[in-house]
């Protein structure tokens, strides 16, 4: 069964660095999300995208956060400067199509922030 | 704004017992629901959907939820526990039916003794 990749596994990045978390969505999904998971907290929506640009993004997806779709396969969040708070579980996800399709979730980026 | 309750964040049953997880949502449209069960060190796996085809949702590895409007409720549930159920588990609804973000509970762990 085809599966949403993530990498690294683990992540760990000094305050104020820049760090890229990568996702391959599964191949022939079209819109693609990034959730994060603080330890102990629930799962949060960051951000959805959909032909090359942001379709919704939540209050937690500031200036700090872009997302990107570099090529035909790699879908990227990128946080510029990072916080202590943002040390999470990030989660990629992608869909075929809007909810109710379902969204299926890689095994997610674990980022600590020294 | 929409948003899922999950009643308990830790629920222990023994192996063969019924399992019953609740979920109670708020929303002011007929909302799209999902379960969904995080197994450790794992992303989140999709377990059942209720799209308004149908109260009664049956989904993988024998468990079921209901939708009741009266009470708001989508209780999941297994008739007999396996100590493979042993996980984390998130109800979540979609904020609205032309959207893509997944609202979630805080979850409920789930624990199965011998």
């Amino acid at each position: 069964e085809p599966e949403v990749t993530q990498t690294p596994s683990h992540q760990v990045t000094q305050m104020g660095q820049e760090v890229i978390l990568r996702c391959v969505p599964i191949s022939n999904h079209l819109y693609f999300y990034w959730y994060r998971q603080i330890l102990g907290q629930k799962v949060e929506f960051l951000v959805s995208f959909y032909n090359n640009e942001i379709s919704e993004k939540s209050e937690i997806f500031d200036d700090q956060f872009s997302v990107e779709r570099p090529d035909g396969s790699n879908f990227t969040l990128k946080i510029r400067s990072t916080k202590l708070e943002d040390s999470a579980m990030y989660f990629c996800a992608s869909s075929q199509d809007i909810v109710p399709q379902p969204q299926h979730f890689g095994d997610g980026t674990r980022l600590s922030i020294l | 704004a929409q948003s899922v309750t999950q009643l308990g964040s830790h629920v222990s049953v023994s192996e063969g017992a019924l399992v019953l997880l609740r979920c109670n949502y708020s929303s002011s449209v007929p909302p799209y629901l999902f379960w969904y069960v995080q197994y450790p060190n794992q992303g989140l796996q999709l377990l059942l959907k209720y799209t308004s085809a149908a109260t009664l949702v049956k989904g993988i590895n024998g468990f079921e939820a209901e939708f009741k409007k009266s009470e708001t409720s989508f209780h999941l549930t297994k008739p007999s526990a396996h100590m493979s159920d042993a996980a984390e588990y998130f109800c979540a609804v979609s904020p609205n039916q032309a959207g893509t973000a997944l609202i979630f509970g805080k979850g409920t762990t789930l624990s199965v003794s011998s």
